[in-house]
């Protein structure tokens, strides 16, 4: 693993309650990919961030999620009023300049929402 | 649109068996394939790639070739070992865009 850090890497919620996933991609990587699992199924593109820019956005739900990718700190993935339904694994990938097809992943944060 | 199917698990297989895993894929233009190995409790690590048709990628004695006419890029080893138990992810990049596309991955598991 080329060292993308995620936490938490299991996180529980109750329905209603704000998730913040956190990623730090590898040192030196400007650009950041967000991926959902769910359950039974393959990982599916949410966003696509480079510093303090999103550029594609295309796969991220169009209510309650949002991400970011700060000058300084790590990239947020925030789901706000969490449902069931929002339960997976979602994954984060970096990957440096110039080489957008070769993403380094992290372990993932496995969110339950209760 | 781009997608890629994957053969379904799980696969068990006794230690020095050969496996193949299916994958076949839908893009336009000329994508990039690749497989992806993920361990229990870790992260996707990139295991190979191929970036143009009859490209074989190979490591650590997994292999597999970017067949345009049939639209796949099966992965095969020779000889599965105890330590190749893991999960594995068929996924394409397009030539233009920027997020990979995965198959839903097939669990393999190799007993001795």
């Amino acid at each position: 693993n080329a060292g993308v850090m995620q936490n938490p890497r299991h996180l529980v919620r109750r329905r209603g309650q704000e998730a913040r996933l956190r990623c730090s991609p590898v040192k030196g990587h400007s650009h950041v990919y967000w991926y959902r699992q769910l359950p039974e199924e393959g990982l599916k593109f949410m966003v696509y961030l480079q510093k303090e820019n999103i550029i594609d956005e295309s796969g991220m739900p169009k209510e309650r999620f949002s991400a970011e990718f700060p000058k300084e700190g790590p990239s947020i993935l925030r789901i706000q009023q969490v449902v069931r339904g929002d339960s997976a694994a979602y994954f984060c990938a970096s990957s440096p300049p110039g080489a957008r097809d070769i993403q380094y992943f992290g372990a993932g944060t496995r969110l339950s929402v209760l | 649109g781009n997608s890629v199917t994957q053969m379904e698990g799980p696969v068990t297989l006794s230690e020095e068996a050969f496996l193949t895993i299916n994958c076949t894929y839908t893009a336009t233009g000329y994508p990039s394939l690749f497989w992806y190995v993920q361990y229990p409790g870790e992260g996707l690590q990139l295991l190979l790639k191929a970036t143009k048709a009859d490209d074989k990628g190979s490591n650590k004695g997994f292999e597999a070739t970017y067949r345009k006419e049939t639209t796949s890029f099966h992965l095969e080893k020779g000889s599965v070992q105890v330590s190749d138990s893991a999960v594995y992810f068929c996924a394409l990049t397009a030539s233009t865009g920027n997020q990979f596309y995965f198959g839903t991955g097939t669990s393999l598991t190799v007993i001795p």
